[in-house]
């Protein structure tokens, strides 16, 4: 699975966009982009993943660039419960039972009010 | 929404003692997983489950076994607890087949050897 590179911390005034930016220029053709985030002493929390095209849900928008190198996680409008360690992850999905993710340090979010 | 639900979030346990960590999903996921988070070395995975039953050894299997007898139940077992066991373990959810299947975690337990 190709290697990620995220900044180590990161700050964002509450209400306004978060954006999240990872590098992964090694990244292959069927490689997807997750995005997980960790908040203190809970278990990793989905947020939102894709291919080659942008992708929106409720909680987040994944733009991910032409030759598809980097990404970014936008949250729209960051609140204090946003404050937490956000990991981009790239790999492979074979669609098995093949499914272990490699998080590396990721980036801590702090909302401040 | 995805649940994936951990028995214990806390646990405090003796050397030696046989130790069971039990996890429920409710999206009738085939695939189930445990993993450990340590500090500095990230998510480690013990032991995965591609259907009931069924099992594979992960990263880190040496000391623990797993059991799935159902298909929404993945249990991990910690035979003769160690003090070098004390950590976050985290179980995880994924559906089979096709691409872009995301995992599910679940809260995490907390798990002190002493």
């Amino acid at each position: 699975d190709a290697k990620t590179t995220q900044p180590t911390s990161m700050d964002c005034a509450e209400g306004r966009a978060a954006n999240l930016p990872c590098n992964h220029s090694t990244i292959s053709g069927n490689e997807y982009v997750y995005w997980y985030r960790q908040i203190h002493s809970q278990g990793p929390q989905y947020i939102i993943h894709g291919l080659k095209n942008n992708e929106t849900n409720e909680m987040a928008s994944l733009i991910i660039t032409e030759d598809r190198k980097s990404s970014t996680l936008i949250l729209p409008h960051a609140t204090l419960r946003d404050t937490a360690v956000y990991y981009c992850i790239v790999r492979v999905d074979y669609g098995g039972s093949q499914g272990n993710l490699i998080f590396g340090k990721g980036t801590k979010l702090s909302v401040k009010p | 929404d995805v649940k994936v639900t951990q028995s214990s979030r806390y646990l405090v346990k003796r050397t030696g003692e046989k130790v069971f960590l039990e996890c429920v999903q409710d999206m009738d996921h085939e695939n189930m997983f445990w993993y450990r988070q340590d500090p500095g070395l990230g998510l480690r995975l013990i032991y995965f489950s591609y259907d009931v039953k069924m099992k594979e050894k992960g990263d880190i299997p040496e000391g623990y076994s797993v059991s799935r007898e159902k298909k929404e139940r993945f249990s991990l077992i910690l035979e003769s607890a160690s003090t070098n066991q004390t950590s976050m373990y985290l179980c995880a959810s994924r559906k089979s087949g096709g691409t872009g299947n995301t995992i599910y975690f679940g809260e995490g337990s907390w798990l002190t050897v002493v």
